[in-house]
């Protein structure tokens, strides 16, 4: 069965720190690989998405970057993080063809952005 | 810009009753939709779908209802249990890779 992990669980930092957020799926193979933030009071918002090994959108633009340097691994990088940046962060995986399309979440990140 | 809303932040519901839980979407091309249960500190977890081509899915307690015209999806809850006690998400797709969600409804069912 497939599974996906993030760590850390929660974090806090300082501002204008670096961030490094990671995320691994287990039992899948080529999955398509997401960012979200829930940030207080608010909705989920995605922040990238992966197709493939190297291949990231982003959906807003932001001091935030992603990379997938493995196919089942993906990362969230702050060069300097922002009192704005706290939030849930969550990474979700979707299958492809087969999949009735439902993203898969892991259990996230709390950030706390001092 | 929110592609898709969730106009009721929160809803109280007796256990027993069902719960209605709504959603709004502006973008036409839109063509899958779903629902998403949340519980504080975890990863929202699937908990149904439906194409556009569709206007009904159920599964169990659980039915999704979409209006095109409207553009306008609800989820009903029937009978509502405590632990049924969450925030809901609906989302949005057109690509099958981009997923918009709303901004989520706290339910509490009411033993």
């Amino acid at each position: 069965s497939q599974t996906i992990h993030q760590w850390p669980a929660t974090l806090v930092q300082p501002v204008g720190s670096p961030l490094s957020l990671e995320c691994t799926v287990e039992g899948t193979s080529n999955p398509n690989l997401y960012w979200y933030r829930q940030a207080a009071g608010r909705g989920l918002q995605l922040l990238f998405y992966s197709v493939g090994i190297g291949q990231i959108s982003s959906e807003v633009p932001q001091n935030l970057s992603a990379s997938r340097p493995q196919d089942r691994q993906f990362i969230l990088s702050s060069k300097k993080l922002l009192l704005s940046d706290s939030g849930f962060y969550l990474c979700a995986w979707r299958g492809l063809a087969g999949q009735r399309g439902e993203q898969f979440f892991g259990p996230g990140t709390r950030l706390t952005v001092l | 810009d929110q592609q898709v809303k969730q106009n009721s932040p929160s809803l109280s519901v007796q256990e027993g009753r069902i719960s209605i839980l709504n959603c709004d979407y502006t973008n036409s091309m839109f063509d899958y939709f779903l629902w998403y249960k949340k519980y504080p500190a975890e990863g929202p977890t699937f908990l149904i779908s439906i194409s556009s081509i569709k206007d009904k899915n159920e599964d169990g307690r659980f039915t999704v209802f979409l209006n095109k015209s409207a553009k306008h999806l609800s989820l009903h809850i029937v009978p509502s249990q405590p632990g049924d006690s969450a925030v809901y998400f609906c989302a949005a797709s057109n690509t099958g890779n981009q997923f918009y969600f709303g901004t989520g409804t706290s339910l509490t069912v009411i033993p």
